[in-house]
């Protein structure tokens, strides 16, 4: 069985300053990853995924996320972040040759001050 | 290009009343999955379906919650004699058939939810 964790479950951030969220994974087998971010009240978004090829990914709004295999992360960050990053961010993953179920960690959530 | 579709968007029932969810897939995906957010966790994995089977239900709770995929219409999740416990959010997502590049990816689409109140 597969599980993910993400450690921080609050992180506050300055306007511009850098954020790093953490995501930790375990599985027997190999993986697909994923960063999704939900805003208040509203479904989940797809921020990146890393499927193979290149450990660092790039996503929409900035986002860059860096899959280590042997530490089993997949930490997600962003350099300057705005006052609209407020949202809660969710890593997932799913097994490779179990379809597309995707197993969540707790979420993280981002509140951004001026 | 609508996305996934979900009704209704919020939902009161009393305890011991049902309720029902509706999900439709983006156009061309046969798959559906529902999942449950409790206030202030993450989500959690319900059941996968897709068209007339169900696929995977290793996360639904063995009583009172049951789903289907007909072949003509959305899928449906529903919750028979609902209680306070049953309050959250209900997510569904959907993904393209067996053999489609997306399809492989694991990526899932996800609706904007539908928020279930009970009193």
């Amino acid at each position: 069985a597969q599980s993910v964790t993400q450690l921080d479950s609050q992180v506050p951030v300055f306007e511009e300053a850098p954020v790093e969220l953490r995501c930790n994974y375990s599985s027997s087998v190999s993986v697909y990853l994923f960063w999704y971010v939900q805003y208040p009240n509203q479904g989940l978004q797809l921020l990146l995924k890393y499927l193979s090829g290149s450990t660092l990914v790039k996503g929409i709004n900035g986002f860059e996320a860096e899959f280590n295999k042997s530490q089993t992360s997949f930490h997600l960050r962003k350099p300057s972040v705005h006052i609209s990053d407020t949202a809660e961010y969710f890593c997932a993953v799913s097994e490779r040759a179990a379809g597309n179920k995707l197993t969540f960690g707790g979420g993280t959530r981002v509140l951004v001050k001026p | 290009n609508a996305g996934v579709m979900q009704n209704p968007r919020h939902l009161v029932r009393r305890r011991g009343q049902e309720a029902r969810l509706r999900c439709s897939p983006m156009k061309g995906h046969s798959h559906v999955y529902w999942y449950r957010q409790l206030p202030e966790e993450g989500l959690k994995f319900m059941v996968y379906l897709q068209k007339e089977n169900i696929i995977d239900e290793s996360g639904m709770p063995k009583e009172r919650f049951s789903a289907e995929f007909p072949k003509e219409g959305p899928s449906i999740l529903r919750i028979q004699q609902v209680v306070r416990g049953d309050s959250a959010a209900y997510f569904c997502a959907s993904s393209p058939p067996v053999g489609t590049q997306l399809r492989d990816t694991g990526e899932l689409f996800f609706g904007e939810g539908s928020r279930l109140t009970v009193l």
